[in-house]
Order: C-alpha cells, then structure tokens, then sequence
C-alpha cells in the first residue's frame, strides 16, 4: 500500500459527460501529479501540482483540468468525454521539501478505471 | 527534448535464469532515472532510481541498473528470475522543467 488513495475505483459514464477523480496524497507529499494509462497511448503525464500551484504540464487536454486543494487532495476533472477518453488514471505523490524535485519518488495510487460508453 | 525507448515490448525467461530489460534515454540535461514494475490490476511500484550518485543502482527484490552516460542506457537486470517478477515494467526519466516521461513497457514473462 503506496499511502495514496483514489476515488472512485471504477466509473462508467456515457459520452458527452462531466467526471471527477479524487486522489488524497501520502501524509506530507506536497506534489500531486495525474496520469492517464490506454492501450495505445500507454503511460502519459498529464499534469503536476505543487503545494496547490500547477508545477508542469504534459499532454492534458483542455477538456480536462485539475486543483489541488489546501488540504493537498486533488481533483481531475473530465469534461465532454469520448469514447478515447476511456483509461486508467493514475494519481502519484512525492514528497515536496525539495520543491518538487526531479529526483523525488513519486508514490503511485491503485488508479480509477474510466469506461466512457 | 527528453524520450525514453524499452527496446524490447516482451521479453521471456525461464525461472532461475537471468533478467535483461533494456532502456535508453535522450536528454538535454543530467536526468532521473527510474523502473517501476506493474503487476496486473495494480498501481506502479518503484524498483530503484538513478539520481547522479553511484552509477550501479541497487533495488527491491534483487533488481538493479546501471547507468551508462557514453551509451545513454539504464537497462534493468536481476540474477535470477522469480515467478512473481511476471509483471510489466516501466522506465521513466525526469528532467528539468518537471515532466515525467515513461518509456512504453516490457512485459515480462517467467516460464517455469
């Protein structure tokens, strides 16, 4: 057990729909990242909180967005979604005393798997 | 720009006999390297990373990798396979400006 938790663990929606995962860090993390894991696309950086300020961004779609709260949780949230959008989605956190840094371990949720029909 | 290639997308040993998996990175600057393992309907684990100290990186279960800067590869290896090291395996490289690129997987699969 990795410390990070993800909500919900399954979610079955239809296109065209709004949806929210929820990841809670491992006590003390400060980062927050979010990825997004398909078949063809395989494992894809999506975007990294820091202490509640976005820190990076990679292939996110402007359909989606995400925050972090004070309490460091966050939130991804899916708009419009396709039929492509289907995916695991991870949320991993690291510990953030040296600013976010490339050398930090990030610690990996069990994921919340997204069927879009 | 940062990319990380698996050269292989499956690879198969026997139990006992040794493990290769093999990664090469390109980057701009000093990377962080790291293998994360992936068993079926789990999260990923770390097994071990590179962080500029010694070249030869020691990890969980009796996995290690060692970083060669002339051949820009981090290839993943273990004396002697398990069955339980059936999984997928993932190298990833950050660098500067904060994102993580993982490589695309290699699935491993132990015969016994």
């Amino acid at each position: 057990d990795s410390g990070v938790t993800q909500t919900p663990k399954h979610l079955i929606t239809a296109t065209g729909q709004r949806v929210t995962l929820r990841c809670s860090p491992r006590s003390g993390d400060l980062s927050v990242y979010w990825y997004q894991q398909s078949l063809d696309q395989g494992l894809q950086f999506l975007i990294q909180y820091y202490n509640g300020e976005e820190r990076a961004k990679g292939n996110i779609l402007e359909r989606f967005s995400a925050q972090q709260f004070p309490d460091l949780h966050s939130e991804l949230n899916l708009s419009s979604l396709e039929l492509g959008d289907s995916a695991l989605y991870f949320c991993a956190s690291s510990g953030g005393t040296s600013g976010g840094a490339n050398t930090d371990t990030q610690y990996f949720g069990p994921g919340t798997r997204l069927t879009v029909l | 720009a940062q990319s990380v290639t698996q050269l292989d997308s499956h690879v198969s040993v026997s139990e006992g006999t040794p493990v290769l998996l093999r990664c090469n990175y390109s980057s701009s600057y000093s990377p962080s390297l790291f293998w994360y393992v992936q068993h079926p309907n789990k999260g990923l684990q770390l097994l071990l990373k590179y962080t500029s100290a010694a070249t030869l990186v020691k990890g969980i279960n009796g996995f290690e990798a060692e970083f060669k800067k002339s051949e820009t590869s981090f290839h993943l290896t273990k004396p002697s396979a398990h069955m339980s090291d059936a999984a997928e395996y993932f190298c990833v490289v950050r660098t500067g400006g904060f994102k993580t690129i993982f490589g695309a997987g290699t699935r491993l699969f132990v015969k016994a």
